[in-house]
């Protein structure tokens, strides 16, 4: 089973930039899609980006996500206080034939 | 929207078996969608465990496939899960989820979990 990894934590402070990367390898992010999930404190996961940096509806366009070979980066424009918590990056694993999820990056607003 | 419930007892003795329900609130017959089930344990991150494709179809987390069942019941609008024989690493919230894709996909609506524990 393959690994997406995140750096444990960012910050920032408000209407800052704030990038988080999420690195995989040619079974995940290498050959399908990016999917990011924003989960915040003591709150289920919710979808924040998919297909790598498409925005359902309802998230605030101050939310990105792209893609280039192993690599993912979600960036948050314009950071705002209630955009500290837990961010996930996704994708299909092909050993695993099912989702794997990143190590989870804390964001904390300063 | 939809909206997915999990529910089950929050606390199930060692080498027992674990049973969730997730009620959805809309069952859709798109075969565009397909049901998961996803685990976090305290203070962890995400699990896949396991999903159902509404062809009938089950795939597992092979970490977990010899003790995982996921099925559904399309009259009550529920998709159950089963895990046997438990152990304290089994602790976690439990959620479901509603995933977009037929072969592969990505969970778009998620229940607000359950939290279950693993101990005598």
């Amino acid at each position: 089973q393959s690994v997406l990894t995140q750096p444990p934590s960012a910050s920032g402070t408000p209407g800052q930039r704030v990038t988080i990367s999420c690195s995989g390898d040619s079974s995940t992010i290498g050959s399908y899609t990016v999917n990011w999930y924003q989960q915040l404190p003591g709150a289920a996961p919710k979808l924040l980006i998919y297909t790598n940096n498409r925005r359902p509806s309802g998230v605030p366009d101050r939310f990105s996500g792209a893609k280039s070979g192993t690599s993912a980066s979600l960036t948050i424009s314009g950071l705002q206080s209630e955009d500290e918590a837990e961010y996930y990056c996704a994708a299909w694993d092909a050993g695993l034939s099912g989702p794997v999820f990143g190590t989870g990056t804390k964001v904390t607003v300063l | 929207q939809v909206q997915l419930r999990e529910s089950g007892p929050g606390l199930v003795k060692p080498s027992e078996t674990l049973s969730l329900t997730c009620t959805v609130s809309e069952y859709s017959s798109d075969y565009e969608y397909s049901w998961v089930w996803i685990r976090q344990p305290p203070g962890k991150g995400l699990e896949w465990i396991g999903g159902l494709f509404l062809s009938g179809s089950t795939h597992y987390n092979p970490s977990l496939k010899s003790r995982v069942t996921i099925s559904v019941d399309t009259s009550k609008k529920q998709i159950s899960l089963n895990l046997r024989s438990v152990t304290a690493a089994d602790t976690a919230v439990y959620y479901c989820a509603r995933a977009k894709g037929v072969v592969i996909y990505y969970m778009d609506v998620w229940g607000k979990g359950t939290a279950v524990t693993v101990s005598s």
